[in-house]
């Protein structure tokens, strides 16, 4: 079966802490794998890509296959990162099959 | 190049009515996917067209549902009869090729 968990509905850190948003995927053979990322009244962006290993706005991502995951990490939260994340996975037929959303709360 | 562009933004249509979401993908994108977000969940996939044609519908409800990409015009998804459950924000993406998927703002649709 093909899905994408984030066992996380809201993570909610104060400034300056460090966060990590869990995303774990099922998927039989090379995953691709992406964040997005929805501010409020805004559309829907892309964050990161696992293939080409950049740091977007200081939050990166790594995939590890052992333990299926592609947990998004930042090591000094700010409060402009407050919204919704979604963690999605592409499968061979080109669509997106996504997580249910973590919605992360930077407090100051 | 503007972005994805969809209309309306926001739809109310009462039980029974037909439901047409539009969705204009960016300048020189050839494939267009339709997603459907119910409340509290996360976006589901529906619909993956290029033009005139459907190359996955997996997704989409076996009734009441459809999908179109003409050669001219925007994407349509067309909902017949619909029912309270429809309610959901629907959104579009598309791409050049089977690259990064670029979304529109959504369509927000009320049945009451």
């Amino acid at each position: 079966a093909q899905r994408v968990t984030q066992p996380e509905k809201l993570l909610s850190v104060f400034k300056g802490a460090p966060v990590e948003l869990k995303c774990n995927y099922s998927y039989s053979g090379s995953p691709e794998l992406f964040w997005y990322v929805q501010y409020s009244r805004q559309r829907l962006q892309l964050l990161l890509r696992h293939i080409s290993r950049e740091s977007i706005k200081g939050f990166t991502a790594d995939l590890n296959k052992g333990e299926t995951s592609f947990h998004l990490k930042k090591p000094f939260a700010q409060e402009e990162d407050s919204a919704m994340y979604y963690c999605a996975l592409r499968n061979q037929g080109g669509k997106l099959i996504f997580g249910q959303g973590t919605e992360l709360s930077v407090k100051p | 190049n503007a972005g994805v562009m969809q209309n309306p933004r926001h739809l109310v249509r009462r039980r029974g009515q037909e439901a047409r979401l539009r969705c204009s993908p960016m300048k020189g994108h050839s494939h267009v996917y339709w997603y459907r977000q119910l409340p509290e969940e996360g976006l589901k996939f529906m619909v993956y067209l290029q033009k005139e044609n459907i190359i996955d519908e997996s997704g989409m409800p076996k009734e009441r549902f459809s999908a179109e990409f003409p050669k001219e015009g925007p994407s349509i998804l067309r909902i017949q009869q619909v029912v309270r459950g429809d309610s959901a924000a629907y959104f579009c993406a598309s791409s050049p090729e089977e690259h990064e998927q670029y979304f529109g703002p959504g369509t927000r649709l009320t049945v009451t």
